[in-house]
């Protein structure tokens, strides 16, 4: 699987939107970009994932360039709650295996 | 739907003694996974099942962790003897298909 590389933390003033970056520019054609995140100490969570196009559900916007090298992940209006560490993590499209955890961005979502 | 439940959330054992972590995954989901998180480190992966079967065990530490699964429901992690670097926390997760991993709530571990 491809590595990502992100920035190490992020500040957002709360109701803006957050604009989490990640390069990922050895991403194969079968890869997907996924997103997780974590609260804290709790158990990674899914937020969103994609191949090529754009994808958009309740929590976020995914934004893959063209040229799939690098994307962002787009939380329209940031609350306090948002603040976690966020994972961008490329996986290949047909394995059942393991995600490969970096070290994140931690984002801070301040009042 | 009930998500990924994890059992105990916390566990506090001297080194030496034996400490099983249960996961219960979400009901039809195949495939399990555990990973955990030392002290200052990122999350790393363990092992993977399908169903019953160990798919993938690369990320097991030492013959100390023991992974099963009873009839492909839930999974338990023996450790046994614990040792003071196996502080951190244990996630489960599982999967119904290739691709979305749903993780729950994670056990602490700490050995003294």
């Amino acid at each position: 699987d491809a590595k990502t590389t992100q920035p190490p933390s992020m500040d957002c003033a709360e109701g803006r939107a957050a604009n989490l970056p990640c390069n990922h520019s050895t991403i194969s054609g079968n890869e997907y970009v996924y997103w997780y995140r974590q609260i804290h100490s709790q158990g990674p969570q899914y937020i969103i994932h994609g191949l090529k196009n754009n994808e958009t559900n309740e929590m976020a916007s995914l934004i893959i360039t063209e040229d799939r090298k690098s994307s962002t992940l787009i939380l329209p209006h940031a609350t306090l709650r948002d603040t976690a560490v966020y994972y961008c993590i490329v996986r290949s499209g047909g394995s059942q295996g393991n995600l490969i955890f970096g070290k994140g961005t931690k984002l801070s979502v301040k009042p | 739907e009930a998500g990924v439940t994890q059992f105990p959330s916390h566990s506090v054992i001297e080194k030496g003694q034996t400490v099983t972590l249960r996961c219960d995954p979400i009901s039809g989901h195949d495939n399990l996974y555990w990973y955990r998180r030392v002290m200052g480190k990122e999350i790393k992966f363990l092992l993977h099942f399908v169903k019953e079967s160990k798919q993938d065990e690369s990320g097991m530490p030492n013959n100390r962790f023991l992974a099963e699964r009873t009839g492909g429901t839930y999974s338990t992690l023996k450790v046994q003897p614990a040792e003071l670097e196996d502080s951190g926390v244990y996630f489960c997760a599982s999967s119904p298909s290739r691709r979305t991993q749903y993780f729950g709530p994670g056990t602490r571990l700490t050995v003294l």
